[in-house]
């Protein structure tokens, strides 16, 4: 089983809401990861998560927060977003080897317009 | 840095039809190399890996062969469907030390087939 599951699949948010995005696996994966895709390009990573802890940053701007409760679960708290935030966002993980050149599993992704 | 570039699309196709997408990258020491699929509205599914030069992954009739001399990594595919239609990124990894990946895409090529 390769499966990562995200919730909600669908979110409307004015400018002023607080809402979380959430991604879980049940693969024992150790490392996990949140994207960013706008239409017509690639995901962009935003954060890792390596055996819960916050591995990198790419220097995302504070409205979004990440959180790894546990080693099965990923939140993404979001405040004060901007209507250029409004994107696919992708969960993922991979085994969390360290040295090894892994594969990344991707879940199917939360569609947020922001107003 | 590491790179991936991909041939532009959109590629255009009859049902049937042979399938090349060109997948060229530059990288340090030894990546894996990726193909990704995604279909409209959906987040991203692994296709096909190959983690040295001389692999070849294959799935669901794709196949592409790591190639260190020429640096690349072309999809290919004999007899394509109108349910391939969709976006195809070539990616590469480099492998951390720090229990995770980073995953390079290449900027993605859309596939229509018609009937």
């Amino acid at each position: 089983d390769t499966e990562v599951t995200q919730t909600p699949k669908h979110l409307v948010m004015g400018m002023t809401n607080k809402k979380s995005l959430k991604c879980e696996q049940h693969m024992g994966h150790r490392a996990m990861y949140w994207y960013k895709q706008k239409a017509k390009k690639p995901p962009e990573l935003m954060f890792v998560y390596s055996y819960e802890k916050l591995s990198i940053n790419e220097s995302v701007p504070s409205r979004f927060s990440p959180e790894c409760p546990n080693s099965s679960l990923l939140n993404l708290h979001l405040h004060a977003l901007q209507p250029e935030d409004s994107a696919l966002y992708l969960c993922a993980s991979s085994q969390g080897r360290t040295g090894q050149q892994e594969t990344q599993y991707f879940g199917p992704g939360t569609r947020l317009l922001v107003l | 840095g590491n790179s991936v570039t991909q041939m532009e699309g959109p590629v255009t196709l009859s049902e049937e039809a042979f399938l090349t997408i060109n997948c060229t990258y530059t990288a340090t020491g030894y990546p894996s190399l990726f193909w990704y699929v995604q279909y409209p509205g959906e987040g991203l599914q692994l296709l096909l890996k190959a983690t040295k030069a001389d692999d070849k992954g294959s799935n669901k009739g794709f196949e592409a062969t790591y190639r260190k001399e020429t640096t690349s990594f072309h999809l290919e595919k004999g007899s394509v469907q109108v349910s391939d239609s969709a976006v195809y990124f070539c990616a590469l990894s480099g492998g951390e030390s720090g229990g995770y990946n980073k995953l390079i895409f290449g900027a993605g090529t859309r596939l229509a087939v018609h009937p």
